[in-house]
């Protein structure tokens, strides 16, 4: 069975430093893969999503970057955060372009 | 792109009773509509979900009805527990990636 690990779990960050969040897929090849992200109390917003390696679209221009070394791998990163990168991460997976399946995410707060 | 309206925001139940949330898309191309429910500090879980040659999907408590002329498909959860309080979200799809109503926030009061 399909199963997807984020990492960290929590991240506390100081504004300006940098950023690398982790998501990996195990159990099935060539997935289609999101980051989404989710302020307090509030819906889903998504961020990038890629189709394959290498390939990433990005929805919203922020200071946040996104890429896909491997096949099941999804990086998302920044140079400079900001007060307003914090919320909870969301990695999602999906196979047939339809039902996704989250991450556990990763909570950050940046001070 | 698509747009995905949701309704209501918030929702109190008294336990026993039915819930119903409704939501409207834009584009007309759209072809599946998953639901989501998110309990407090998780992550959302895929509950149910609808593809456009259905009109109704039935799973024990939870049904979900779509009206594609209309372009409005609702969640209909009946006798409804404790545990069914949670934030949900529908979704329509739109190519590679779906699109996310603004949530409902369910408390079912016991």
């Amino acid at each position: 069975s399909q199963t997807i690990h984020q990492w960290p779990a929590t991240l506390v960050q100081p504004v300006g430093s940098p950023l690398s969040l982790e998501c990996t897929v195990e159990g099935t090849s060539n997935p289609n893969l999101y980051w989404y992200r989710q302020a307090a109390g509030r819906g889903l917003q998504l961020l990038f999503y890629s189709v394959g390696i290498g390939q990433i679209s990005s929805e919203v221009p922020q200071n946040l970057s996104a890429s896909r070394p491997q096949d099941r791998q999804f990086i998302l990163s920044s140079k400079k955060l900001l007060l307003s990168d914090s919320g909870f991460y969301l990695c999602a997976w999906s196979v047939r372009r339809t039902d996704q399946y989250f991450g556990p995410g990763t909570r950050l707060l940046v001070l | 792109g698509e747009n995905v309206e949701q309704h209501p925001s918030t929702l109190s139940v008294q336990e026993g009773d039915s819930a119903v949330i409704k939501c409207t898309y834009s584009d007309s191309a759209s072809n599946y509509f998953p639901w989501y429910k998110q309990e407090l500090g998780k992550r959302p879980q895929l509950i149910i979900d609808i593809r456009s040659n259905v009109g109704e999907k039935k799973d024990q408590r939870i049904a979900v009805t779509l009206n594609k002329t209309a372009k409005h498909f609702s969640l209909h959860i009946t006798e409804t527990q404790p545990e069914d309080s949670a934030v949900y979200f529908c979704a329509a799809q739109e190519g590679n990636k779906l699109t996310f109503g603004g949530g409902t926030r369910v408390l079912v009061k016991p």
